[in-house]
């Protein structure tokens, strides 16, 4: 057990709408980051908050927002789904260093398997 | 583009020998690189890790290599046993811009009986 959580585990939605996926890191750690996998794709960064800000931004669509909360939990909303949305989602967390401080090891949660029909 | 590579999808090893997983990355910029391993239908569970200031890391069973001038690392497991077959993914970042991984397509690791 990593001490990351995700909710929910599945999500099984129509093309069009729209789901919110929550995360809630490790107690202490500062920074999430969300992760998609699809099948042909791979592990893919898709952005990343620190301490209610956001610090980084990978191939995350504009459909797909994010944010940070005053307790550290983060939710990524998916909107306007198509069916290649279809990933398991995946949050992280880690301590998170200042630039160029130093390792940064990043604790991944089960995920959460989505399914656009 | 993908700046970390995994060009193995597939590995077979007898238990008791060593696994050998290769990695190789384009991008000079990375300074920290972990491995990863991951069951089906559960989320990447951390290694091992090595900072650009090193060449070796080891910890316990798995050992891994930095060659920088080549841009390669490898994940040695030994003696490999049953319960080590997964899908091994490596991953790099650059702590200069906010640590996010870069991660390779995965090996799966299968150690047979």
């Amino acid at each position: 057990d990593s001490g990351v959580t995700q909710t929910p585990k599945h999500l099984i939605t129509a093309t069009g709408q729209r789901v919110t996926l929550r995360c809630s890191p490790r107690s202490g750690d500062l920074s999430v980051y969300w992760y998609q996998q699809s099948l042909d794709q791979g592990l893919q960064f898709l952005i990343q908050y620190y301490n209610g800000e956001e610090r980084a931004k990978g191939n995350i669509l504009e459909r797909f927002s994010a944010q940070q909360f005053p307790d550290l939990h983060s939710e990524l909303n998916l909107s306007s789904l198509e069916l290649g949305d279809s990933a398991l989602y995946f949050c992280a967390s880690s301590v998170s260093h200042q630039f160029g401080g130093g390792a940064d090891t990043q604790y991944f949660g089960p995920g959460t398997r989505l399914t656009v029909l | 583009d993908q700046q970390v590579k995994q060009n193995s999808p597939s590995l077979s090893v007898q238990e008791g020998r060593i696994s050998i997983l290769n990695c190789d990355y384009t991008n000079s910029m990375f300074d920290y690189f972990l491995w990863y391993k991951k069951y089906p239908a559960e989320g990447p569970t951390f290694l091992i890790s090595i900072s650009s200031i090193k060449d070796k890391n080891e910890d316990g069973r798995f050992t891994v290599f930095l060659n920088k001038s080549a841009k390669h690392l490898s994940l040695h497991i030994v003696p490999s046993q049953p319960g080590d077959s997964a899908v091994y993914f490596c991953a790099a970042s650059n702590s200069n811009s906010g640590y996010a991984l870069n991660f390779g397509k995965g090996t799966s690791l299968l150690v047979t009986p």
